[in-house]
């Protein structure tokens, strides 16, 4: 299996917002409304962000949001923050309790 | 607060065995709203899943591991294992363990703080 589709690299400046794709197919994105977006900093553990495709866990700002539209999701962060440059990653269930992560997005903060 | 801690060698030789325990702290591992996972990071590189166990000792595992990963429970420490055999240079990576929710597959809500794992003579 290969890893989901993720830009190696986005941009944003303070304040604007940015969106992170995450591109599969049927059998993974596609196929289920299991998709999670996590967020590291350098050294840091990875930190969950949305689960199931749009739900944002209560500690979670209401800036990041997520969505699917068929073999795609995506990851929205809006008012970009300093502290919001990391790494993005995603992640889906791929049937027979199997997973399957993206690799992985810089953000930069500008 | 739950918490995960992961322990083992931090460096293994080629060819032979990775092993490594992951404590769950402040809960309980046998509860049945909960998958528990290994995720493993490459320096430099992307995250990959490696396998999930629930406490039960129904397991799962990536197919590219599969013929050399091994996934174990041990309710009565309240830990889970990791076992890697012939492990190779590419091996190396930061090793995390995770709780993974049982009805949102794919959503690890908590992990510990990662060890990393060399490979080398």
């Amino acid at each position: 299996q290969s890893a989901l589709t993720q830009p190696r690299s986005v941009s944003g400046s303070p304040g604007q917002s940015v969106t992170i794709s995450c591109t599969g197919t049927s059998s993974d994105v596609g196929g289920y409304n299991y998709v999670s977006w996590y967020q590291q900093h350098p050294d840091k553990a990875p930190k969950l962000m949305i689960y199931d495709v749009a739900k944002r866990p209560s500690e979670v700002p209401d800036r990041f949001s997520g969505s699917k539209s068929g073999n795609a999701a995506s990851l929205t962060i809006s008012g970009l923050q300093v502290e919001d440059e990391a790494d993005y990653y995603c992640c889906s269930y791929v049937g027979s309790y199997t997973l399957l992560f993206g690799g992985g997005t810089k953000l930069t903060v500008l | 607060q739950l918490q995960l801690q992961e322990s083992g060698p931090g460096l293994v030789k080629p060819s032979e065995t990775l092993s490594l325990t992951c404590t769950v702290s402040g809960g309980s591992i046998s509860s049945s709203s909960y998958y528990w996972g290994w995720i493993r990071q490459p320096p430099g590189k992307g995250l990959e899943w490696i396998g999930s166990i629930y406490y039960s000792g129904s397991i799962s595992y990536t197919p590219s591991l599969r013929s050399r990963v091994t996934i174990s429970v041990d309710t009565s420490t309240n830990q889970f294992s990791l076992k890697l055999t012939s492990v190779t240079a590419a091996d190396t990576a930061v090793y995390y363990c995770a709780r993974v929710a049982r009805y949102s597959a794919s959503t690890f809500d908590y992990w510990g703080q990662g060890t990393l794992v060399t490979v080398s003579s």
